[in-house]
């Protein structure tokens, strides 16, 4: 078990690029979460992914946004036309198949996106 | 909506003082409770977790009971150590949509600064 791996660590890009960021959760975990967190604050929720199917979405979500799990393993998380304020750490986590009430999320290490 | 709630911060306490980290929240449903830490240069981390009232989790000495009455799920660790120093944050899992099913995604709280010296 190597974890939740996310690529790269840090980006830094300027005003109006584009950016992708990947995330590989541990295998077999079916169930798939993108996260945002800014500084000073706890992660927001951002998408929820169950295989392939993109199952749920947050407002904080615009459409310069866009993610994908096109096979059900890892996923892209991309940004288009970046603003400043999309300066943040994002922040991938998956979880095994439901099993009860509860299974636990594990959270990779990050990318940190930096909007200059 | 759902929402967590944390005391403000940062916190600094003496290595073994007692800690509490306060938590309220507003759900919807039947939320799950968790707190999670975030150690200097790592990711998060599943710390303790509570999924009913009355239930109290407990991990590496830190402890915290679901309140249901009170909407609360505080932190607490009886003697705090160096190691302990980092961000911890409370969250909640509750449910996503008019139809019941959970998709199992949480809602955090701003995340506490603690800073333990020796």
């Amino acid at each position: 078990d190597t974890g939740v791996s996310q690529d790269p660590r840090h980006k830094i890009t300027k005003r109006g690029q584009n950016v992708t960021f990947r995330c590989d959760p541990i295998s077999e975990h079916n169930r798939l979460y993108w996260y945002r967190q800014t500084l000073g604050q706890g992660p927001e929720f951002l998408t929820y992914f169950q295989n392939e199917a993109q199952l749920e979405k947050s407002r904080l979500l615009s459409d310069r946004f866009s993610a994908e799990r096109p096979k059900g393993s890892f996923s892209t998380l991309e940004i288009q036309r970046t603003e400043q304020g999309d300066s943040a750490m994002y922040l991938c986590a998956s979880s095994p198949p439901l099993a009860g009430d509860y299974n636990e999320q594990f959270f990779g290490p990050g990318t940190r996106l930096t909007v200059l | 909506g759902d929402s967590v709630t944390q005391m403000e911060g940062p916190v600094t306490l003496s290595e073994e003082a007692f800690l509490t980290i306060n938590c309220t929240y507003t759900a919807t449903g039947y939320p799950s409770l968790f707190w999670y830490v975030q150690y200097p240069g790592e990711g998060l981390q599943l710390l303790l977790k509570a999924t009913k009232a009355d239930d109290k989790g407990s991990n590496k000495g830190f402890e915290a009971t679901y309140r249901k009455e009170t909407t609360s799920f505080h932190l607490e660790k009886g003697s705090v150590q160096v190691s302990d120093s980092a961000v911890y944050f409370c969250a909640l899992r509750g449910w996503s949509n008019a139809g019941g099913t959970s998709y199992g995604k949480l809602t955090f709280g701003q995340g506490t600064i603690l800073t333990v010296h020796p």
